[in-house]
């Protein structure tokens, strides 16, 4: 079946350091690829997105990429803080909620 | 708060006994979800329904059945699980392109 690979499960980076979350999806018909934060104990809640007609997408100190050809996603945090430490989970579906495939999830820690 | 709303938040049974999970999105939403999310493990997708119809099934074991009255709400018919069952489901929903918005979950235990 299709799947979502996500790296690393576990980061720990210093506060204002960047931090960087890897995933590869095998669909090659997945068009949109959110990102999910979830908080300890909370519901996971989008924090970006990205359709497969855009290869980057900046909000604020997140960033999104995609390389459609390779099919790899990346998720880039910049000047971090310790409210970023979370559980984030990228996935990749055909086309917004429908058959959303998750990846494992990374586990961030921002140490202060 | 989502609009997107679940009951129980947590529930202990045992494996003989039959529970219900309800779900009820005040978003508009034309699509609800079942998702499990067990520790260290992706969120799986468990059911998807479409305009009160079941589009997705992915192999789950009959004895989690759903059920969708209408588009606003979703229920989990919980009947002789097994300890291995015990996890977080969510309930999602969404517009028919678009993000999901998650409840807040119900904390399964099965003794």
């Amino acid at each position: 079946g299709e799947n979502v690979e996500q790296h690393p499960s576990t980061l720990s980076v210093q506060e204002g350091d960047s931090a960087v979350i890897k995933c590869t999806y095998s669909d090659s018909a997945s068009n949109y690829f959110p990102w999910y934060k979830q908080e300890l104990g909370k519901r996971p809640q989008l924090i970006i997105d990205i359709r497969s007609n855009v290869g980057e997408k900046k909000d604020q100190r997140i960033a999104v990429t995609l390389n459609k050809t390779a099919k790899h996603f990346s998720l880039h945090i910049t000047e971090t803080q310790p409210e970023d430490s979370a559980v984030y989970f990228c996935a990749a579906s055909r086309g917004g909620g429908f058959k959303t495939i998750f990846g494992a999830g990374t586990r961030l820690f921002v140490k202060a | 708060e989502t609009g997107v709303t679940q009951t129980p938040r947590h529930l202990v049974m045992g494996m003989t006994n039959k529970k219900s999970l309800k779900c009820e999105q005040h978003l508009g939403h034309n699509a609800m979800y079942w998702y499990k999310q067990s520790a260290k493990k992706p969120l799986e997708l468990m059911f998807v329904y479409s305009l009160e119809e079941r589009v997705e099934n992915n192999s789950v074991p009959s004895r989690f059945s759903p059920e969708c009255p209408n588009s606003s709400h979703l229920f989990l018919h919980l009947h002789t699980l097994q300890p291995e069952d015990s996890a977080l489901y969510l309930c999602a929903s969404s517009p028919l392109e678009g993000e999901l918005f998650f409840g807040e979950g119900s904390r399964l235990t099965v003794l």
